[in-house]
């Protein structure tokens, strides 16, 4: 079964230091990869995704996600950190063959002003 | 203004009650899922619908019931069967559900208390 590992719960940065956060998923097969964004009180929305193509996708707000699929990867980056950045963050897998979306337990990114 | 809605955006249930949350969307979508959050475990997904007139369960399906009797709703029931059931309760969509290279867009969500 698929599965989605996001390796860091609580993430807390100053703002314009830089951000990555990491998303290992398994599958074995071709997948499609999200990036998904709530900020507080708000939506869950598409931040990036990567269909096919230029591993480096880039989303809205300035964040970046890389597909390295040799090392079953997918990490969200930011070069520079903004207080409106604090969200939780969730990486999600869906497999070629099947209508799952799997989401990784998320992390909760807080940006101090 | 195309979109997800659901409502109510906070439900309260009381012991052995049945509740129904709504969801409807207007994206001209075939496909409907319902989601669970719970903090530190993600989104969890409980039933979805391809088509209109069928569905399938997720992986947390017990205790919850749904219907898709018209293509721009999927109403979730959450049954008396369901022992824990406080939780934030997310619907979404999307253009095709056996399609690959598909994009799920979400509603509000809906936080259910037990009181």
């Amino acid at each position: 079964a698929q599965s989605v590992s996001q390796h860091n719960h609580h993430v807390i940065l100053s703002e314009a230091a830089s951000l990555e956060l990491g998303c290992n998923y398994s599958y074995g097969g071709t997948v499609n990869l999200f990036w998904y964004v709530q900020y507080p009180g708000q939506h869950l929305q598409l931040l990036l995704k990567y269909f096919s193509g230029d591993p480096l996708v880039k989303g809205i707000k300035g964040f970046e996600a890389e597909f390295i699929k040799s090392k079953f990867s997918f990490n969200l980056r930011k070069p520079s950190v903004q207080w409106s950045d604090t969200a939780e963050y969730f990486c999600a897998v869906k497999g070629e063959y099947g209508n799952k979306l799997v989401f990784g337990a998320g992390t909760i990114l807080r940006v101090k002003s | 203004d195309g979109g997800i809605t659901q409502s109510p955006k906070y439900l309260f249930r009381k012991e052995g009650q049945n509740v129904t949350l709504s969801c409807e969307q207007n994206l001209n979508h075939d496909a409907m899922y319902w989601y669970r959050q719970d903090p530190g475990q993600g989104l969890r997904l409980i039933y979805y619908s391809q088509i209109v007139n069928d569905f399938q369960k997720g992986d947390i399906a017990e205790g919850y019931s749904v219907s898709r009797e018209k293509k721009e709703s999927f109403p979730l029931t959450v049954t008396s069967a369901q022992k824990n059931p406080t939780a934030f309760y997310l619907c979404a969509s999307s253009r095709q559900g056996w399609g690959y290279q598909e994009t799920q867009y979400f509603g509000p969500g809906t936080r259910l208390l037990v009181l």
